[in-house]
C-alpha cells in the first residue's frame, strides 16, 4: 500500500540548532514528493519538492530511494520556522495525494 | 486573484441534517481536490476533479458527494451528516494534477461540528 510516515507528531528544538524532520513513504514506483507547511493562521502551502533540488528558506530535503526516506532539514532553525510540516507522495498517474500525519515543530526562543 | 476561496468558515450541524461546503478558484485551474484534516491523521484525499464534468473518488469518500459543472466550482455535499463527519475539510486546486510540476494552492479550511 502507498503510503507517507512522518513519526514524529512533535519535534522541539531551540533557535540555531539543527532540524531534521523525518518523511519515509511506501511505494514501488518512482515517487513524486513534496514539503507542505501550515504557518499558525495560515494556508497550507507548498515548500519545496523533490525533482527542484532546490532550498526554500533554508530547507532542504533531498530523496534517499534506497532507505525510502525524504526528510526535511535545515542547519539553522528560527522562530519562524515553528509550523505544522507534512510530507506528501504522488504516485505516478493517480492524480492523488497522499499525506503524512504532520509533524509539528516548535522552535524556542 | 482571491485564488482558493471556501465557505462557510465554521458549520455546526445536527445529525442527519445535509449541507454544502463550497470551493470556487479563479485562477483557471484544472484539477480540484477536497481533504479532511483530522488530528493525528493528516490530511486523506475525500474526492477529486481533473476537469469539469469528470470527478473520482479519494481515500475516504463514503458519505461525501461531489460535481464539477464549471471550472471554478467543486462543492463537496454532506447528505446526511455524522459526528464522525466533524473534521476541519480543506479545498485545493492545481494547474493540473498532483505530479511533481504541480503546486497545491489551498483554502483557508472549513471547520464543521456535527453533533
Amino acid at each position: 500500500a502507498q503510503r507517507v510516515t512522518q513519526p514524529e507528531k512533535l519535534l522541539s528544538v531551540f533557535k540555531g540548532a539543527p532540524v531534521e524532520l523525518k518523511c519515509n513513504y511506501s511505494y514501488s514506483g518512482s515517487p513524486e514528493l513534496f514539503w507542505y507547511v501550515q504557518y499558525s493562521r495560515q494556508r497550507l502551502q507548498l515548500l519545496l519538492r523533490h525533482i527542484s533540488r532546490e532550498s526554500i528558506k533554508g530547507f532542504t530535503a533531498d530523496l534517499n530511494k534506497g532507505e525510502t526516506s525524504f526528510h526535511l532539514k535545515k542547519p539553522f532553525a528560527q522562530e519562524e520556522d515553528s509550523a505544522m510540516y507534512y510530507c506528501a507522495l504522488s504516485p505516478i498517474s493517480t492524480d492523488k495525494l497522499i499525506f503524512g500525519t504532520g509533524t509539528r515543530l516548535q522552535v524556542f526562543p | 486573484n482571491a485564488g482558493v476561496t471556501q465557505t462557510p468558515k465554521f458549520q455546526v450541524l445536527k445529525t442527519g441534517q445535509s449541507m454544502t461546503l463550497q470551493c470556487a478558484q479563479d485562477m483557471n485551474h484544472e484539477y480540484m481536490s477536497w481533504y479532511r484534516q483530522d488530528p493525528g491523521m493528516g490530511l486523506r484525499l475525500i474526492h477529486y476533479s481533473v476537469g469539469a464534468g469528470i470527478t473520482d473518488q479519494g481515500e475516504v469518500p463514503n458519505g461525501y458527494n461531489v460535481s464539477r459543472s464549471t471550472t471554478e466550482d467543486f462543492p463537496l455535499r454532506l447528505l446526511s451528516a455524522a459526528p464522525s463527519q466533524t473534521s476541519v475539510y480543506f479545498c485545493a486546486s492545481s494547474t493540473t494534477g498532483t505530479s511533481a510540476y504541480n503546486e497545491q494552492f489551498f483554502g483557508p479550511g472549513t471547520r464543521l461540528t456535527v453533533l
